[in-house]
Formats: structure tokens, sequence, C-alpha cells
């Protein structure tokens, strides 16, 4: 139990291009997800914390106009990346929990590059 | 907020040795303390975790230690195999269904 599915997996655009990133959560209802993001050979950052009905909640230096995320149902998160810059190459992960301090379950990761 | 650190950065052991990872937290709040695996271009994997409730747990090979007073925790890697070698992150929970906060990670190679 407890699956954490995103998608896609991989994906290639262009500079000033948008693209969008699905977090799912197949077997369990996740009022709250969690967005990250992996540089190579460093730490998980925590972007965003995105809650079901309501305006995701950002961490300091996070674009919110730029990463946009929207948690319109109790399985589904998605994360936006608007006018993707190289910059912007990373691998970005979701993760849920499926209950109360239960432990965190992070989907495949998104390995998005711009070029 | 919450700041962890965790050491050593890379640590190579050979293989049947046995491999300790540390981290400090600083938010004294802090209560869930989870250990991630994670392979090159893979997804962290949960591998065991402590509660502030409890000292030490012990799942076959792996165990980690908590001193809350210290505000550190360890993972230990008994007998260590090849597969054991990845990236190893420790986190840390300011209160329940809280964000989580990783540590740097530490890249264990297990040498034959």
């Amino acid at each position: 139990g407890a699956v954490v599915s995103q998608h896609p997996s991989r994906v290639i655009c262009k500079s000033g291009t948008s693209v969008k990133i699905e977090c799912r959560s197949l077997d369990f209802q996740a009022t709250t997800m969690f967005w990250y993001r992996q540089f190579p050979k460093q730490s998980l950052m925590l972007m965003a914390t995105s809650n079901e009905g309501s305006k995701a909640t950002y961490e300091q230096g996070v674009e919110k106009d730029k990463f946009l995320i929207n948690h319109a149902s109790l399985t589904l998160s998605t994360l936006t990346v608007t006018s993707a810059h190289p910059e912007d190459s990373s691998f970005y992960i979701c993760s849920a929990r499926w209950q109360y301090n239960s432990p965190l379950h992070f989907g495949n990761g998104t390995r998005l590059t711009v070029t | 907020g919450e700041n962890v650190e965790q050491h050593p950065s890379t640590l190579s052991v050979q293989e049947g040795d046995s491999a300790v990872i540390k981290c400090t937290y600083s938010d004294s709040a802090s209560n869930y303390f989870p250990w991630y695996k994670q392979e090159l271009g893979k997804r962290p994997q949960l591998i065991i975790d402590i509660r502030s409730n409890v000292g030490e747990k012990k799942d076959q090979r792996i165990a980690v230690t908590l001193n809350k007073t210290a505000k550190h925790f360890s993972l230990h890697i008994t007998e260590t195999q090849p597969e054991d070698s990845a990236v190893y992150f420790c986190a840390a929970s300011s209160r329940p269904a809280s964000k989580l906060t990783f540590g740097t990670g530490t890249r264990l190679q297990v040498t034959l």
C-alpha cells in the first residue's frame, strides 16, 4: 500500500515553455502532498506543501508564480513549471502520507531538462 | 526552522564491515526521524524510522539510535553488502504530519 505515482518520469522542454508534472496517490487519499527538488549530488529541498482544496504553502525562495501547484482532489497534485529555463533543470519528486504521522512515501520523480 | 546536519558526506567500507551515519537536528520539538536510501536516479526509499518516544529501533541489519538530549540520531548498518551502496538521507519532522527537513546525504560505498 501507500503507492505514489508520478508522471512523466522524464521530460525535455525548450526554454520558455511550461511543463506539468502529476503526482497521484494510488491507494490512499492524501490531503497533503509535498514537492521536493533535487539537484545532482545534493539533498532534497522542499519547494512547497500542497493542500487539497486550498493554496499551496511555498518555502522561502521558491517563486509561487513560477511553480504553480494545484491539489484539486485527494489523490492528485500537479506542479507546473512555467516559463522554464535551463536553471530549472532538476529532479522533481512529490511525496505524500497516507495518514497523520505516517511515513512519507515518494513518487518516482521527474527529471526535467530545459534546453 | 529545522536544520539537519549529516556526516560523513562519503563513507567507504569493506563488505562485511559496519557503517555508521550521524545526524544532528536543531528543533527540540522534532519528534519523527526517518532514514531514506536513494539509488542513482531513483526515488528515496524509507528504510527505517524512529519516533521521539523510543531510543533505539532495529530491523535486521539496520538500526537507528536517538539521543533527544543531545539532538542527534544515527544509522547503523551491520554486515554491509555491495547492494547497500547508495546515498542515505536522514530527516526530521518538527511536528506530526509536518514537512520533513532532510540532511545533506551520505554516499555509502561498500567495496568487495
